[in-house]
């Protein structure tokens, strides 16, 4: 039962332009939510986090909405770069239960010149 | 801040032996450190949490015989894949939460690649 999806295996945005990569999760249990950038053979790096009181927090050219009425929330990459191509991870906890994350499949993002 | 490391990055091992992998925050106490694996082109699946001090909590479906954590300090956890077996081979990355950062938040080592021949 995968809790946390990421319908979208991958998108491709040209630079500069914005890329917008969506999460949908089903528990509504989950309280706060986490997006992960992640390149091949290394561990995901922390970008930016929400917690479920707010519906929008940003941080330089990311920022992150939640819908929580709708169970989804989505990154926003603005201006895109090429650095930013990646493997971006949606995450999703629940207060009080020691962390534990429950990832999505990831979202592939190339962004061409 | 908030660098977690990981060694080896790399080992490859006969069936049937033991591999151990350690987990270390370098900048920050963590009081809680997670082992997570991951297959290719799949999410990362929690194995277990570790706080210190204390056992190891094991996701269901995890053999805790098999898989060794220990968790001796607030900046070191380790991994012990015990009796390795070609289905072992997978990509391990810990996790490491902060003791007075945020608390959802986990910093993630940079992995360590298992194969088991």
């Amino acid at each position: 039962d995968q809790q946390v999806k990421q319908n979208s295996p991958s998108l491709s945005v040209q630079e500069g332009r914005i890329s917008i990569l969506n999460c949908d999760y089903t528990n509504s249990m989950f309280d706060y939510f986490l997006w992960y950038k992640k390149y091949p053979a290394e561990g995901p790096t922390f970008l930016i986090s929400i917690s479920s009181i707010k519906d929008k927090n940003e941080d330089g050219r990311f920022t992150v909405f939640l819908n929580k009425s709708a169970k989804h929330l989505s990154l926003h990459i603005v201006p895109s770069q090429p650095g930013d191509s990646a493997v971006y991870f949606c995450a999703a906890s629940v207060s009080g239960t020691a962390s534990k994350l429950t990832f999505g499949t990831g979202t592939r993002l190339q962004v061409t010149l | 801040g908030a660098v977690v490391s990981q060694h080896p990055s790399r080992v490859i091992c006969k069936s049937g032996t033991s591999v151990k992998i350690e987990c270390r925050s370098l900048d920050f106490q963590a009081t809680t450190m997670f082992w997570y694996r991951q297959f290719p082109k799949q999410s990362l699946m929690l194995m277990a949490t570790s706080n210190e001090g204390s056992k190891a909590t094991y996701e269901q479906g995890v053999e805790k015989d098999k898989f060794l954590i220990n968790h001796a300090s607030l900046t070191l956890s380790t991994l012990t894949v015990t009796s390795a077996h070609p289905e072992d081979s997978s990509f391990y990355i810990c996790s490491a939460r902060s003791a007075s950062g945020p608390t959802d938040t986990q910093y993630f080592g940079p992995g360590t690649r298992l194969t088991v021949l």
